[in-house]
């Protein structure tokens, strides 16, 4: 079984329009995470997210917001799209215990903005 | 804030060469630190941690020494293979971060031929 999953794989959309795309961990982690990688394999942080509060970078445009319908998932919504929202999005989770823990990463859904 | 520095690639490497991959760090608090691979059209993978100074984090003939005095965590190995070909990351977490969220240099791409 894989432990942490994405769908879709691939996501092609027009500008303006809002998407979804969807994160699920089968570890019975308690906080999860999304990256956003750019053309130039970048990784920056977007939200980590627990079943107590929601950390936002503060870089990230309001269009995009986390909503986690229960512990095992956190959905990344993003509205109005734009060309620059093209990247790859990674999901993660992890069992956040003082500061020796790992974060298992999803196969990342390629998001493209035309 | 917190920032991780790495050498830009792409490393080109023969098989059984030594590889170095430089990392150096800012952190407001006490870090843990971590190698990440991503292999292409995967997610991360965790390859190794150090949680304290003079910690060595080892896996797959990969090593790392956090050394806090230089603010490093270099990745060696000492003979790569084809198989090693991927995308490097180095990350830090930091105490003081809420969210326990990851800050990752940019990638350094390992390119190793036959």
């Amino acid at each position: 079984d894989t432990a942490v999953s994405q769908t879709p794989k691939y996501l092609v959309t027009q500008m303006g329009n809002d998407k979804s795309i969807k994160c699920e961990q089968n570890l019975g982690h308690d906080t999860m995470y999304w990256y956003k990688q750019d053309s130039k394999k970048f990784l920056k942080i977007m939200f980590s997210y627990n079943n107590k509060e929601l950390i936002i970078n503060e870089t990230v445009p309001n269009r995009f917001s986390p909503k986690s319908p229960d512990k095992a998932h956190l959905n990344l919504h993003i509205n109005s799209l734009e060309l620059g929202d093209s990247a790859v999005y990674f999901c993660a989770s992890s069992q956040v215990s003082g500061a020796d823990y790992e974060q298992y990463f999803g196969p990342g859904t390629r998001l493209t903005v035309t | 804030g917190d920032s991780v520095t790495q050498m830009e690639g792409p490393v080109t490497l023969s098989e059984e060469a030594f590889l170095t991959i430089n990392c150096t760090y800012t952190a407001t608090g006490y870090p843990s630190l971590f190698w990440y691979v991503q292999y292409p059209g995967e997610g991360l993978q965790l390859l190794l941690k150090a949680t304290k100074a003079d910690d060595k984090g080892s896996n797959k003939g990969f090593e790392a020494t956090y050394r806090k005095e230089t603010t490093s965590f270099h990745l060696e190995k000492g003979s790569v293979q084809v198989s090693d070909s991927a995308v490097y990351f180095c990350a830090l977490s930091d105490s003081e971060n809420a969210g326990n969220m990851l800050t990752f240099g940019g990638g350094t791409r390992l390119m190793v031929k036959p």
